[in-house]
């Protein structure tokens, strides 16, 4: 079983809606990533967490707002998003930011918007 | 820019033969991290191995190897006696002193009984 947990695993919103996605971790981790990843297309980063302060935004609309309330979370809040952006959301730890360690990965959530 | 380059898409093997998967990069920075992962149909990255460019050295670990050659900017991942249980996407990636991984495109491994 993944040490990241992602809820929900399914979901589907419409172009009008705001949900949010979550992950949780309880490994210690200092840093925590959200990653965008298209059916049949490698991962794409879209955020860095290191020690709950935003250090990383690839240049992500501002429809997908990053959340870091303490070092166990992280939300991703989605508001007004477009067809184009059902993808699976996949988030991800680490020990601490940068390329030294590995990054642990949950199983995602599958986001579908009408 | 850096790149990775996953030029198997899809590759077929009955169980129990072995098979490689290939990754070449390209970077200009002499120091740079190389991965692979493996995501099964359940969704999440598994994390198999991280190689520095300083480290050379072939690595085996049970029924996985790695040759990281350099010269020709090849990190290859070879499975040996394949099991159904292999079936996933690989994916190799590149990280270059960022948090950011580059990855390739991925390929998709069936083994079929």
């Amino acid at each position: 079983d993944t040490e990241v947990t992602q809820t929900p695993k399914h979901l589907v919103m419409g172009m009008t809606n705001k949900k949010s996605l979550k992950c949780e971790q309880h490994m210690g981790h200092r840093a925590m990533y959200w990653y965008k990843q298209k059916a049949k297309k490698p991962p794409e980063l879209m955020f860095v967490y290191s020690y709950e302060k935003l250090s990383i935004n690839e240049s992500v609309p501002s429809r997908f707002s990053p959340e870091c309330p303490n070092s166990s979370l992280l939300n991703l809040h989605l508001h007004a998003l477009q067809p184009e952006d059902s993808a699976l959301y996949l988030c991800a730890s680490s020990q601490v930011a940068g390329n030294t360690g590995e990054l642990f990965f949950g199983e995602g959530s599958r986001l579908t918007v009408l | 820019a850096q790149k990775v380059t996953q030029a198997q898409t899809e590759i077929s093997v009955v169980e129990k033969e072995d098979v490689t998967l290939d990754c070449v990069y390209e970077t200009r920075d002499t120091t740079y991290y190389l991965f692979w992962y493996k995501q099964p149909p359940s969704g999440e990255l598994v994390f198999l191995i991280r190689r520095n460019s300083f480290d050379e050295q072939n690595e085996i670990s049970g029924r996985y190897s790695w040759n990281f050659q350099k010269s020709t900017s090849s990190f290859n991942f070879t499975i040996t006696a394949s099991q159904v249980v292999d079936s996933a996407v690989y994916f190799c990636a590149l990280s270059v002193y960022t948090d950011k991984l580059i990855f390739g495109t991925g390929t998709r491994l069936q083994v079929f009984p």
